[in-house]
């Protein structure tokens, strides 16, 4: 079976403040993906970024950058330079690539940004 | 960009009542999903469907729950007999196909209130 941690379950940080969200898994299935979604107040889950399980290589889009690293079965994102508009709940998912499997959430992090 | 819509965004029902709720998965995409997320807690999953038939579905998915694609765009989740505790977020979702990459797309959700 697959589970997913977010063991911070409310952070809070001022504006310009760098930001990490960890995010640990696990799985027997050697190759699966991993997921970072947003879900502002407004409540829809936004798709962040997916990463498979044969590339550790850690990626960068604008203030947000993700940290894979097999040994330690960690996903985290950090933000940079954190805003307000970042301030949502974040969730860190996995879905194993066997057949039509369903994603399997982290209980999500919620994150404020005070100005 | 395409994107995953559902209706109604919120519907307010009294216990014992039927409730249909639909989705327009993007166009292309072959595997869909119904997720949902109660108050303040994390995403839990459903049920899939793929080739006109449920893949998987998770305990939450009773005989109360079904799920229809009745044409070749609309996909509808109803719950018979509505309970309190049916009182959530229903996100629905989709992917494309085995060799797209396995990203999820969920729509905005549709927010259930039982009475």
């Amino acid at each position: 079976a697959q589970k997913v941690t977010q063991a911070q379950t409310e952070i809070s940080v001022v504006e310009k403040e760098d930001v990490t969200l960890d995010c640990v898994y696990e799985t027997r299935d050697t190759t699966y993906y991993l997921f970072w979604y947003k879900q502002p107040p407004s409540g829809e889950l936004v798709f962040l970024i997916r990463r498979n399980s044969f590339d550790e290589q850690n990626e960068i889009s604008g203030r947000y950058s993700w940290n894979f690293q097999k040994s330690t079965s960690s996903f985290n994102f950090t933000i940079t330079a954190s805003q307000v508009v970042d301030s949502a709940v974040y969730f860190c998912a996995l879905s194993v690539l066997s057949g039509n499997t369903p994603l399997v959430f982290g209980k999500g992090t919620r994150l404020s940004v005070i100005a | 960009e395409p994107e995953v819509t559902q209706t109604p965004s919120h519907q307010v029902t009294q216990m014992g009542q039927e409730v249909i709720l639909r989705c327009v998965p993007i166009s292309n995409h072959l595997y869909f999903y119904w997720y949902r997320q109660i108050l303040g807690q994390k995403v839990e999953f459903l049920v899939s469907f793929y080739n006109n038939e449920i893949s998987e579905k998770s305990e939450i998915f009773d005989d109360q729950f079904s799920v229809e694609r009745p044409d070749g765009s609309n996909f509808t989740l109803k719950i018979r007999s509505t309970k309190l505790e049916d009182s959530a977020m229903y996100f629905c979702a989709s992917r494309g196909g085995r060799f797209s990459g396995n990203t999820i797309y969920f729509g905005e959700g549709s927010w259930l209130t039982v009475v």
